[in-house]
């Protein structure tokens, strides 16, 4: 199986911030990373695919980099509503579509 | 516009039974694969469970396998999970996503529920 590590576990920033998390698997999974945004009590939701792909109608302060086994999430501009927690997912290996274990984002 | 919307949920004793639902709307459901993800208090999330479009290929998580059921009703437009000998570590919140993937065949879960509470206590 392939395990997904994410650092930080959480952090603290302010409005306005450059915010990067990293996302590790422990294996190569070529650029079948998507990260995803999860909020209390709302459904979560999918930022970007592809390790690097926006998905559409996602704020362009988003970002995915990376390939093989090292990724990373940066957000440029923190704003007020995107502080939630943040998880990878590796998409690689079909059906068990590995999550790492969350990255809080709080104030 | 796509609408994914869990019930089911509630308190159950542990080695009970309960029946999640997953209800879709605004997409052709019987052409996608869906899942079944969940998130335990204090932890991550969990890929719980996959079905095929026509209900054919089912896959589990170690976790569960024996203990889950995934089916889906394609006339009905829902998405099933049989849960059976519950414990205590299955409470969580159970989410249902739909599957997708792109030209370059990568594949991600784009739409989801928000989710129902299971809590599996005596």
């Amino acid at each position: 199986d392939i395990q997904m590590t994410q650092s930080p576990s959480s952090l603290s920033a302010s409005v306005g911030d450059r915010v990067t998390i990293s996302c590790r698997a422990s294996q190569t999974i070529a650029s079948n990373l998507n990260w995803y945004q999860v909020k209390p009590g709302r459904a979560p939701e999918l930022l970007i695919y592809g390790a690097s792909t926006l998905r559409g109608g996602v704020p362009s302060r988003f970002s995915g980099s990376g390939s093989g086994t090292d990724f990373t999430l940066t957000i440029s501009s923190l704003q007020p509503e995107d502080f939630a927690t943040y998880y990878c997912q590796q998409s690689y290996i079909t059906p068990q579509f590995t999550f790492g274990p969350g990255t809080k984002v709080d104030i | 516009q796509v609408q994914l919307v869990e019930s089911g949920g509630g308190v159950v004793q542990p080695g009970k039974s309960l029946r999640l639902s997953c209800a879709a709307s605004g997409f052709t459901f019987s052409s996608y694969v869906m899942h079944w993800v969940r998130q335990t208090p204090g932890k991550g999330l969990e890929w719980v469970a996959t079905l095929s479009y026509d209900g054919r290929n089912k896959y589990y998580a170690d976790s569960v396998k024996g203990r889950f059921t995934i089916s889906r009703d394609n006339s009905r437009n829902t998405l099933y999970l049989q849960l059976s000998s519950l414990r205590p570590e299955d409470t969580a919140v159970y989410y249902c996503a739909r599957d997708n993937y792109d030209s370059h065949a990568y594949f991600y879960f784009d739409y989801w529920g928000p989710g129902t509470l299971v809590t599996v206590s005596s």
